[in-house]
């Protein structure tokens, strides 16, 4: 069975400033992660991925992310954020086997002027 | 390269009425996944498609349906409607099946159910 934790429901920066989105995971196999954002009304549209290459990812719009297996978890990152980061993410892992995504609970993100 | 399209966008049915969504994916892309969400459950896994067989299905009881044509399109259908089935529905295409490959998403379906 595999499983996503995000440990904020909702975040709040300011602009200019890091964001850190946090996420742990939980996955039987050697899991693939993704990154997804959704913006209001819109689909969604992937940041990065991580399936076992570098632990270190970059993604779009100058997102990262960090694989840490010892810690189980994936960390979404971006040093300086804009006020059209303003979204919800949402941390994704599958499995080598169960080729479902199996999603987080989401976290809203704001962005102050 | 256009990307996955959903049909219709919005759609408001009563109880007991039945729905049948549309999904196309990317052109090459043979496999197709259905999500449900909504704001108590997040988004939820409902099966998958591929070859025009289901490969994997998640835990939502028989009224919820499937199929995949030759060309890869997919429609899902929701039988005896009930309140709670109100959600957006997204579908996804990915090239082949397996956990590293990167799944696009749709717009999705907003159904409403009265």
């Amino acid at each position: 069975a595999q499983s996503v934790t995000q440990l904020d429901s909702h975040v709040s920066v300011s602009e200019g400033t890091p964001v850190l989105l946090r996420c742990n995971y939980s996955s039987s196999y050697s899991p693939s992660l993704f990154w997804y954002v959704q913006h209001p009304n819109k689909g969604l549209q992937l940041l990065l991925k991580y399936t076992s290459a570098a632990t270190l990812v970059k993604g779009i719009n100058g997102f990262e992310a960090e694989f840490k297996k010892s810690e189980t978890s994936f960390h979404l990152t971006k040093p300086s954020a804009h006020m059209s980061d303003a979204a919800e993410y949402f941390c994704v892992v599958s499995d080598r086997y169960d080729y479902k995504l199996s999603f987080g609970a989401g976290t809203t993100v704001t962005v102050r002027a | 390269k256009a990307g996955v399209t959903q049909t219709p966008r919005y759609l408001i049915k009563t109880r007991g009425q039945q729905v049948t969504l549309s999904c196309s994916p990317i052109s090459g892309h043979r496999s197709v996944s259905w999500y449900q969400q909504t704001p108590g459950q997040g988004l939820q896994f409902l099966f998958e498609y591929f070859s025009e067989t289901q490969r994997n299905k998640g835990n939502f009881p028989g009224r919820f349906s499937g199929r995949q044509f030759s060309n890869s399109r997919s429609e899902m259908n929701v039988s005896t409607l009930e309140l709670g089935d109100s959600a957006l529905y997204l579908c996804a295409s990915s090239i082949e099946r397996g956990g590293g490959n990167e799944q696009f998403f749709g717009p999705g379906t907003r159904l409403t159910v009265l």
